[in-house]
């Protein structure tokens, strides 16, 4: 099974800062690799697939980067709607994994 | 518009069976693979069950094989999971999802394993 490794598992931001995840497969993934996001007691949402490829309709503050085992999610300018749990998820092999989460917080 | 919603949740004894339904809209069904993913109360996401376009192929994480089954209804563009022998354990919310890259989600529905 492939692992996924995000960091941190936390962090604290204010508004307006450019804020960045990383995550770690623990085997190539080529850019099967998805993006998250979970508000408090919500359904999760898609943000970004093919590692870079924005959903439609979400925000273009929001960017994704990386192949191979090593990706990253960057918010450029964090707003108060931003603030909430992401995950990565790789759509490589099966299972299909997910990340441990990370949790965005003031 | 593209909707999932699940149904069948509820609370149920260990060793006990639900039926989950996930029925969809606003897309194409056979054209994308459909899954299950479930949360434990403040865990984080585990995926459960995946089925193909055609029902022809499923795969299923190890902790719910023998005991879970995925099945789709091509004419009620819907999907379902049995939960058979189920444990304190299976307590989660349990998502559907549409695409490997679970491009949408449903809402959830809540699965109490407990006596």
């Amino acid at each position: 099974d492939i692992q996924m490794t995000q960091s941190p598992s936390s962090l604290s931001a204010s508004v307006g800062d450019r804020v960045t995840i990383t995550c770690r497969a623990s085997q190539g993934i080529s850019n099967s690799l998805a993006w998250i996001q979970q508000k408090p007691g919500k359904a999760p949402k898609s943000l970004i697939y093919g590692a870079s490829t924005l959903r439609s309709g979400v925000p273009s503050k929001f960017s994704g980067s990386g192949s191979g085992t090593d990706f990253t999610l960057t918010i450029s300018s964090l707003q108060p709607e931003d603030f909430a749990t992401y995950f990565c998820q790789q759509y490589n092999s099966y299972p299909l994994t997910f990340g441990g989460g990370t949790k965005v917080e003031v | 518009e593209v909707q999932l919603v699940e149904s069948g949740g509820g609370l149920v004894q260990p060793g006990g069976s639900l039926r989950l339904s996930c029925a969809t809209s606003g897309f194409t069904y056979s054209s994308y693979r459909l899954n299950w993913v479930r949360q434990a109360p403040g865990k984080g996401l585990e995926w459960v069950a995946n089925i193909n376009q055609d029902g022809s192929e499923t795969y299923y994480v190890d902790s719910v094989k023998g005991r879970f089954t995925i099945s789709g209804d091509y004419v009620k563009k819907s999907f379902y999971l049995q939960l058979n022998s189920l444990r304190a354990e299976d307590t989660a919310v349990y998502y559907c999802g549409k695409g490997v890259a679970f491009e949408i989600w449903g809402q959830g529905t809540m699965v109490t394993v407990s006596s």
